[in-house]
Parts: structure tokens; C-alpha cells; sequence
């Protein structure tokens, strides 16, 4: 079993869908959650950094995690064009090395 | 401006062939980065470094190398040893035990292509 798994894509919706992205993982010493939004050909950008179980809410997005399951989800609402990228999920533990999903692309349809 | 330069953007190279792709940050973070990107693949840690003058391999070190003499500059060095080179290189910076918890802040990536 793969450390961290993330749904595979690609994903594609109308404009002002709710979107969700959702990665799960195996190892229960990972404590803190990122999302990375990636456009074509650039680098990631952090998106959502969150470390305890429950949501954590920036505008559209919604992060939320599920310690118990290993289970967490990026909610976008009211997804817009400027939202398509790739999604990437992150988590770390103690020895400060991130391991990723391996990400998943969403294109928004005008 | 804070943040991570690489350079160059696109890089071309023969077979057999060493290239050295530059990182730069001004973010005063200690801790810097390589990782190779494939379609598919997600993001693979070549080489890390928590402190100047030190770093360790990641999971796919063979075939790479890397200095980090400054705490601003840490450059990758990819050798005519790595077999399947053409990827999308990137690199980005933290500071270990900030209450960030290790963020990682990215450059813009350098896309490597050998002919």
C-alpha cells in the first residue's frame, strides 16, 4: 500500500460545481496536511496548510481532515475556470520530509 | 521579492552530457529541496538539505548530485549516470521547526530535456 493515495483524475465540472479532492494515507505519524494548486508548467503553490482533524475554511476552499480514517479533502466551491490546475496533496511527520499524492487534474468548464 | 528563482527555465542536453540547474532563494530558509516531476508520477525528493554544508539523498538520489555552500544557493548537478533525465525539476525551501511545521515554498521549475 502506497503511503499516500489520491484519487486519480482527470476531473472535469461545470462552472460553480462544488468540487471535491480527497487523499488518503497509511502511516498515523503523519500530523500535518497540505494542499498545492499547480498551473501547467509552473511550480506548486501552497493552497491549505492544516494539522487537526476537523475543517479549515479560505474562501471557496475547505480543507478537512480525518485523523481516525486517514482521510483528508479539499472542497472547492463555486469552482471557476481560474480554478483548473492540477491538486496536489501533501503531509508530513516528524523527520520534516513531505510525501505527496501523486496529484490530480481539474479543469473547470466555462 | 521574497521567494525561489530557478534557472534556467527550459534546459536542452546531449546524451552523456552533465548539467547543473540553479536554485536561489531569499525566503532566509534553511532547508532547501530537489524534486523531479513526471507525468503520473507526482513529486519524487531527489536530495535535501536542513542546513548549509550538509544533505542527504532522497528516494531517487542515483544519478544526481548537489553542493550547498550558501545557505541561499543549492544547485543540482544532474550526471550523464542518470538514465531517463527528461523530467520537470523542482526545488523549494523551508525552515524546520517554525510553527509553519515545514511549509515548503517552491520555484517555478526548470523543464530538462535531453536530446
Amino acid at each position: 500500500q502506497k503511503e499516500v493515495e489520491q484519487d486519480p483524475g482527470p476531473l472535469s465540472v461545470p462552472e460553480g460545481a462544488i468540487v471535491s479532492l480527497n487523499c488518503t494515507y497509511s502511516n498515523s505519524a503523519l500530523q500535518y496536511f497540505m494542499w498545492y494548486r499547480q498551473y501547467s508548467r509552473k511550480g506548486p503553490e501552497l493552497l491549505m496548510y492544516t494539522y487537526s482533524s476537523g475543517n479549515k475554511e479560505d474562501g471557496r476552499f475547505t480543507a478537512q481532515v480525518d485523523k481516525s480514517s486517514k482521510y483528508i479533502s479539499l472542497f472547492i466551491r463555486d469552482s471557476q475556470p481560474s480554478d483548473s490546475a492540477t491538486y496536489l496533496c501533501a503531509m508530513t511527520g516528524a523527520n520534516s520530509k513531505l510525501t505527496f499524492g501523486k496529484g490530480i487534474t481539474l479543469s473547470v468548464r466555462p | 521579492d521574497g521567494g525561489i528563482t530557478q534557472s534556467p527555465k527550459y534546459l536542452f542536453r546531449k546524451e552523456g552530457q552533465n548539467v547543473t540547474l540553479s536554485c536561489e532563494q531569499n525566503l532566509n530558509h534553511d532547508a532547501m529541496y530537489w524534486y523531479r516531476q513526471d507525468p503520473g508520477q507526482g513529486l519524487r525528493l531527489i536530495y535535501y538539505s536542513q542546513i548549509v554544508n550538509d544533505f542527504q539523498k532522497g528516494d531517487i538520489a542515483e544519478g544526481y548530485s548537489v553542493s550547498r555552500e550558501k545557505k541561499e544557493s543549492f544547485p543540482l548537478t544532474v550526471t550523464s549516470a542518470q538514465k531517463n533525465p527528461t523530467a520537470f525539476y523542482l526545488c523549494a525551501s523551508s525552515t524546520p521547526g517554525a510553527t509553519s511545521t515545514d511549509t515548503q515554498y517552491f520555484g517555478p521549475g526548470t523543464r530538462l530535456t535531453v536530446l
